[in-house]
C-alpha cells in the first residue's frame, strides 16, 4: 500500500462548482500534509499546509484532515477556469516529500 | 518564501549525451531536493543534496547516472548522464524554509526531451 494515495482523475466540473479532492494516508501517525497545485509543464506551487485534524481556510480553499478515517482533503469553493490543474497531496519527511498521484481538474466555462 | 531558478528550464538532447541542471535560490537553505517527475507522473525523490558532502541517492537512483553537485547554501547542479528516451522528464529542484523549516518550495522546473 503506498503510504499516500490519491484518485488521478481526470476530474472536470462547471465553473463556480464547489470541488473535493481527496487523498488518504495509511499511517496514523502521520499528522503533517501539505496541497500543491501544479499548472501543466510547471513546478508544484504550495497551496496549503494542514497539521493534525481539522479545518484550515484560505480564501476560496480549505484544507481538512480527518484523523479517523485517515483522510486528507481539499475543498475549492466557486471554481475557476484558472483553478484547471493537477492538485498534488503530500506528506513531509525529513524535508523530503511523499506525493499522492495526483488528480487533474478540469473546470470549465 | 524562497524564489527558486532553474536553468535551463527546457532543452532537447541527443541520446547518449548528458546535461546539467542548475538551481539558484535567493537565500541559503540547509536542505536542497532533486525530484523527477515523469510524463503524466507524480514527483519521485532522486537525492538529497549535501552542502560539503556527497548526495543521498533514493533507491532505484545512483550517482554515476545523477551526479550531483552542492558547492554552497544556495546553489546545487544536477546531471543527467549518458540520456536515453525515458529520462525524458521535468526535473525540480525542492528546498526547504519558512519557521520551523516547515514549507517546501519547487523551482519551475527543468523539462528535457531525449531524442
Amino acid at each position: 500500500q503506498k503510504e499516500v494515495e490519491q484518485d488521478p482523475g481526470p476530474l472536470s466540473v462547471p465553473e463556480g462548482a464547489i470541488v473535493s479532492l481527496n487523498c488518504t494516508y495509511s499511517n496514523s501517525a502521520f499528522q503533517y500534509f501539505m496541497w500543491y497545485r501544479q499548472y501543466s509543464r510547471k513546478g508544484p506551487e504550495l497551496l496549503m499546509y494542514t497539521y493534525s485534524s481539522g479545518n484550515k481556510e484560505d480564501g476560496r480553499f480549505t484544507a481538512q484532515v480527518d484523523k479517523s478515517s485517515k483522510y486528507i482533503s481539499l475543498f475549492i469553493r466557486d471554481s475557476q477556469p484558472s483553478d484547471s490543474a493537477t492538485y498534488l497531496c503530500a506528506r513531509p519527511w525529513g524535508g523530503k516529500l511523499i506525493f499522492g498521484q495526483g488528480t487533474e481538474l478540469s473546470v470549465k466555462p | 518564501s524562497a524564489v527558486i531558478s532553474q536553468k535551463p528550464s527546457r532543452d532537447i538532447c541527443q541520446r547518449g549525451t548528458s546535461l546539467t541542471i542548475q538551481c539558484q535560490v535567493d537565500s541559503q537553505v540547509t536542505m536542497m531536493f532533486w525530484y523527477r517527475q515523469q510524463p503524466g507522473q507524480s514527483l519521485t525523490l532522486i537525492a538529497t543534496a549535501n552542502q560539503g558532502s556527497e548526495a543521498t541517492y533514493e533507491s532505484g537512483f545512483v550517482i554515476d547516472k545523477f551526479p550531483i553537485s552542492r558547492p554552497n547554501l544556495t546553489f546545487s547542479t544536477l546531471t543527467v548522464s549518458n540520456m536515453s528516451p525515458e529520462d525524458s522528464s521535468i526535473y525540480l529542484c525542492s528546498v526547504i524554509t519558512g519557521v520551523g523549516g516547515n514549507t517546501i518550495y519547487f523551482g519551475e522546473g527543468s523539462w528535457l526531451t531525449v531524442v
